[in-house]
């Protein structure tokens, strides 16, 4: 697995802004990147993931941009709701490697 | 729905007891994974499978050991456990090694060895 960080290990939140997580990765042969969401007392669960030769992608409320020149990583989820509070992380990727988190960011997101 | 299965939520065990953390997947998945979760640590991953009787070390391997008996069920052994492997440990299954992006985890087990 490729290493990664985070710049900011908590995000608060109003409910109904928009949240934006960062995240930089050190390798850049890495090929795809992806965002995990674990909520408390759960494990981790996918959300979306991006290959090196995209630099956006779209899912359900949020995107995910991709900036290689610089090595950086964002999610942006878009009216960030209650539900939305949770640790993500970010994952960089080879092919065949198998997937290494970060530690994480909390989002936090107040009524 | 992807199910992967953790056979305890809370275990606590005593220092040098041999302790299994059994995990099962409901889908058919060829490759599993064990990690483990400390706070400020993140997630390491201790041991994975991409086939029925065959390992392969993670990041932090020692004093673990893995069995895959079945394409189902994949299993964490701590020989002889000690304190400092009190911590959550996450089981998870994918569809297959290369390009894949997608793992399913399990909900955890919390071991505290005391």
């Amino acid at each position: 697995g490729e290493s990664v960080g985070l710049h900011l290990p908590t995000l608060s939140v109003q409910e109904g802004d928009n949240s934006i997580i960062n995240c930089a990765y050190s390798n850049s042969a890495s090929d795809y990147f992806i965002w995990y969401k674990q909520e408390s007392g759960k494990g981790p669960q996918f959300i979306i993931d991006i290959r090196s030769n995209m630099d956006k992608r779209q899912g359900q409320r949020v995107t995910v941009l991709l900036n290689k020149t610089v090595k950086h990583l964002s999610l942006q989820i878009a009216a960030t709701q209650p539900g939305d509070s949770a640790v993500y992380f970010c994952v960089a990727k080879r092919r065949y490697s198998t997937l290494t988190f970060g530690k994480g960011t909390m989002l936090l997101v107040s009524p | 729905d992807v199910k992967v299965t953790q056979s305890s939520r809370y275990l606590v065990k005593r220092t040098g007891e041999k302790v299994f953390l059994e995990c099962v997947q409901d889908m058919d998945h060829e490759n599993m994974f064990w990690y483990r979760q400390d706070p400020g640590l993140g997630l390491r991953l201790i041991y994975f499978s991409y086939d029925v009787k065959m390992k392969e070390k993670g990041d932090i391997p020692e004093g673990y050991s893995v069995s895959r008996e079945k394409k189902e069920r994949f299993s964490l052994i701590l020989e002889s456990a000690s304190t400092n492997q009190t911590s959550m440990y996450l089981c998870a299954s994918s569809i297959r090694r290369v390009d894949n992006t997608e793992a399913f985890f399990g909900q955890g087990t919390r071991l505290t060895v005391v």
